[in-house]
């Protein structure tokens, strides 16, 4: 069973501290992507990658940075934490680049940034 | 004009009625299609894809209309855990041919 884990489900920052979400998967995916979702917005791509030490931008970077020194791993990191990334972080791997029907995503990182 | 947008619900129906979402897209040149179901504070899961024949799964059919730029899926015979939100998801935007997702729709059935 594919596994994405999300170490952390909830956390508390304060405005400008900087933030690490960390996400790991067990299945040797190539792929692998950062997501937001907030209320009615769907799922937004922050980042992704295709290797390690490879990193491309989604559709809302700013504000964010990632790093992949290992395949399993994809870290998410928010340099200046502020208010408005409150939200709702999901990380997913594909062994498929994006296709759709094989992408797996772990249980999400609920930030709340006061 | 929002890349793939749905009706956000919620859509309130009772045990064992019929129900139908639609979901619209913007490009034309959109390859894959398909839904999925987020249950509270959890993580999106495939519920199916959308074939351009249509195509059925147990009580979900899904249907796609290419013409018209919209997909849809129908839930016979309601059941109280269905209640959830569905995502319509559309492959082939932006850079890198990623997944766009919708806003979702909110299904609630009572009992």
């Amino acid at each position: 069973d594919v596994k994405v884990t999300q170490s952390s489900r909830y956390l508390v920052k304060r405005t400008g501290e900087k933030v690490f979400l960390e996400c790991v998967q067990d299945m040797d995916h190539e792929n692998m992507f950062w997501y937001r979702q907030d209320p009615g917005l769907g799922l937004r791509l922050i980042y992704f990658s295709y290797d390690v030490k490879m990193k491309e931008k989604g559709d809302i970077p700013e504000g964010y940075s990632v790093s992949r020194e290992k395949k399993e791993r994809f870290s998410l990191i928010l340099e200046s934490a502020s208010t408005n990334q409150t939200s709702m972080y999901l990380c997913a791997s594909d062994p498929d680049g994006s296709s759709g029907n094989t992408i797996y995503f772990g249980e999400g990182s609920w930030l709340t940034v006061v | 004009r929002k890349e793939v947008e749905q009706d956000p619900g919620p859509f309130n129906v009772p045990e064992g009625a019929t129900v139908a979402f639609n979901c619209t897209y913007s490009n034309s040149a959109s390859q894959s299609f398909f839904w999925y179901r987020q249950d509270c504070r959890k993580e999106p899961k495939l519920l199916m894809s959308v074939y351009s024949s249509g195509n059925e799964d147990g009580r979900f059919t899904a249907q796609l209309n290419r013409a018209s730029q919209y997909i849809s899926l129908l839930i016979r015979d309601s059941k109280l855990s269905d209640s959830a939100t569905y995502l319509c998801v559309v492959n082939g935007y932006n850079a890198g041919n990623m997944l766009t997702f919708g806003g979702g729709t909110r299904l609630m059935v009572k009992p």
